[in-house]
């Protein structure tokens, strides 16, 4: 059975950073390009990024709103995907989903429970 | 970037109404598109891919159709567990993109 379980979630003052970690089971992950969506209070659906796998160089790609301030990074070993959330700001707050991207027609087929990020002082 | 236009953003529907929910893309974007169900304080779930193909494990009742830019999921006999948020999704070209939402409330 897929799994993936999000953790690291929190209360953080804005201009701070939190590291967000999305733990994978059931399937080989190495294979797979990976996905973080957010999801503010209240609002729709927000692409933050994307991972590809190894045999892409792990090349990433970011929406503009996070480009520069959000990192996205793997480990293989540990089944492990991470976000790394620096220069936070008020409207960074939101539940982050970590997501499996279905190879080949590049939807979103497995989602994590998603955590939340509070960015308020 | 490509954006994304459900319509309606909301509506009331009862058990067993046939219901149609459209999304349209700015651009062209073939058939690189899916659907998503969300419930309240859950993850979203895969409905649809490419456009028209239902991800294992969903009842037939939901279908896809549209290319290019015009795009529709149908559910042909609304039951009690579908009232929920459905989402569209581009995944043609960088940055992925998501229609606003539309919310399928009970009658």
């Amino acid at each position: 059975e897929v799994q993936l379980v999000e953790s690291g979630g929190g209360l953080v003052q804005p201009g701070g950073s939190l590291r967000l970690s999305c733990a994978a089971s059931g399937f080989t992950f190495s294979d797979h390009y990976m996905d973080w969506v957010r999801q503010a209070p209240g609002k729709g659906l927000e692409w933050v990024g994307r991972t590809r796998n190894k045999a892409n160089s792990y090349t990433t790609e970011y929406a503009a709103s996070v480009k520069g301030r959000f990192t996205i990074s793997r480990d293989d070993s540990k089944k492990s995907l991470y976000l790394e959330m620096n220069s936070l700001k008020t409207e960074d707050t939101a539940v982050y989903y970590c997501a499996r991207v279905y190879p080949l027609n590049w939807n979103l087929d497995y989602w994590g429970q998603g955590t939340l990020v509070t960015v308020s002082s | 970037d490509i954006q994304m236009t459900q319509s309606p953003s909301s509506l009331s529907a009862s058990v067993g109404d046939r219901v149609t929910i459209t999304c349209r893309a700015s651009q062209g974007i073939s058939s690189s598109l899916a659907w998503y169900q969300q419930k309240p304080e859950k993850a979203p779930k895969s409905l649809i891919y490419a456009a028209s193909s239902l991800q294992s494990g969903v009842p037939s009742r939901f279908s896809g159709s549209g290319s290019g830019t015009d795009f529709t999921l149908t559910i042909s006999s609304l039951q009690p567990e579908d009232f929920a948020t459905y989402y569209c999704q581009q995944y043609k070209s960088y940055p992925v993109t998501f229609g606003g939402g539309t919310k399928v409330e009970i009658k």
